[in-house]
């Protein structure tokens, strides 16, 4: 358990559908980031929320719509998708972006599939 | 550009000798780096640090070796089991951001 929980755990979607993927984090953290996974490549960071203020936004298609309503809760929400937009989808908190550990406590992601 | 990289993507040893997983950066202004395990179907754990005013830093069974000089960061693992077969990241720190490297799988054999 890291404190940081992820739903679903998989998900298969058509590249016309539009389904949102959720994180919750139980550390009292103010930072929270979504990741990028796929096979053979390093991790991408996609977004940054501070203080539930978006403060990073690694250059992402608008197909992958990120919110934050607080500083626990973290969703992407995702339409119109590419299958090679499948892979696993990380969610991540720390307590603060400029921290002095930079320590990221990650979820088990969602593994996602588009079809 | 920045980048962060693993010298092998994978690694095979046997159960109880020591592993070495090794990493270069690009990036001579990185101060702060760090080792991720990630198990399958789990998300990276952290295992062990280091900031650039060190060499060495060591933890349980995990030693992490940084020279700045040829930029070149490794993880020792001694007396590696079983239960230490994951995928190991390095990531570097710059701008408030984690920069991750490819990734180098390790498997135990028995």
């Amino acid at each position: 358990e890291t404190g940081v929980t992820q739903t679903p755990r998989h998900l298969v979607m058509g590249m016309t559908n539009k389904k949102s993927l959720k994180c919750e984090q139980h550390l009292g953290h103010n930072a929270m980031y979504w990741y990028k996974q796929s096979a053979k490549k390093p991790l991408e960071l996609m977004f940054v929320y501070n203080f539930k203020e978006q403060t990073e936004n690694n250059s992402v298609p608008s197909r992958f719509s990120p919110e934050c309503p607080n500083s626990s809760h973290l969703f992407l929400h995702l339409h119109t998708l590419q299958p090679e937009d499948s892979a696993l989808y990380l969610c991540a908190s720390s307590q603060e972006t400029q921290g002095v550990t930079g320590e990221l406590f990650f979820g088990e992601g969602s593994r996602l599939t588009v079809l | 550009g920045e980048s962060v990289g693993l010298h092998l993507p994978t690694l095979s040893v046997q159960e109880g000798d020591n592993s070495i997983i090794n990493c270069a950066y690009s990036n001579s202004a990185s101060d702060y780096f760090i080792w991720y395990k990630q198990e399958s179907g789990k998300g990276p754990q952290f295992i062990i640090d280091i900031r650039s005013n060190m060499d060495k830093r060591q933890g349980q069974r995990v030693t992490v070796l940084l020279n700045k000089t040829v930029k070149h960061l490794s993880l020792q693992i001694a007396a590696t089991q079983p239960g230490d077969s994951a995928v190991y990241f390095c990531a570097d720190l710059m701008g408030g951001k984690l920069i991750f490297g490819q990734g180098t799988e390790l498997s135990v054999k028995p």
